[in-house]
């Protein structure tokens, strides 16, 4: 595909559900992010990838958060025993290079996965 | 003291007029520095970057960055209606090694009426 895409677009999960989150970065891009977004602030860092090295996963709120991208691809973050202050949107992002995020090497954001915990 | 921050706003501004956007951050390490658009319910796209003191023109934009007051801005002239949005400002920061980490403000929402 052209860009980043994740799924689902909108997931609602109870209280207590396990859910899993999607990212298909563009093919070839090295770096790869893992952002959470609440509503009316900016991009929280998660955890960052370099190719299938998680290099950084100082951003997990918790042990209930896990991300892997097992093939230097596709990444899956997975949150378990959803909790209400896990809703926020969960963003993808993915860049060619390591560090030079400029135009030569710019992050390219996907939609994002909203998610809503009752 | 969050690692970069903005005000919030709204900043309000009319069509037309000169818009200034200011971030600050506390990695007086930081190397580059970016400001990226939000339009509401969408992504982030990337606007501006900058890595040197001074100022830098990208069309209707200008950042503008002072490494000495850890300071960082963002101008935009002429502005349209259409750039009403949530600018982010955004620091490679340089602590510990993690030059590769992009650390994010909360943003600052614009609205240009026109």
């Amino acid at each position: 595909g052209a860009g980043v895409s994740q799924s689902p677009r909108y997931k609602v999960a109870k209280r207590g559900q396990d859910v899993a989150l999607r990212c298909d970065p563009i093919s070839g891009h090295v770096s790869l992010f893992w952002y959470q977004q609440a509503l009316g602030q900016g991009p929280e860092f998660l955890t960052y990838f370099q190719n299938e090295a998680q290099l950084d996963k100082s951003g997990l709120p918790s042990d209930r958060f896990f991300a892997e991208r097992p093939e230097g691809s596709v990444s899956t973050l997975k949150i378990q025993r959803t909790q209400q202050e896990d809703s926020a949107v969960y963003l993808c992002a993915s860049s060619l290079g390591v560090a030079d995020y400029s135009y030569n090497s710019p992050l390219h954001f996907g939609n994002g996965t909203r998610l809503t915990v009752t | 003291q969050k690692e970069v921050e903005q005000n919030s706003g709204p900043l309000s501004v009319p069509e037309g007029a000169i818009a200034s956007l200011n971030c600050t951050y506390s990695d007086r390490g930081s190397q580059s520095f970016f400001w990226y658009r939000q339009y509401s319910g969408k992504s982030p796209e990337l606007i501006m970057f900058i890595y040197s003191n001074g100022d830098k023109e990208d069309g209707r934009f200008t950042a503008q960055l002072n490494k000495a007051s850890q300071y960082v801005s963002l101008l935009i002239r002429d502005s349209q209606p259409s750039d009403s949005a949530t600018y982010l400002c955004a620091v490679n920061l340089n602590s510990g090694g993690s030059n590769y980490k992009l650390t994010f403000g909360k943003g600052t929402l614009l609205t240009v009426n026109p």
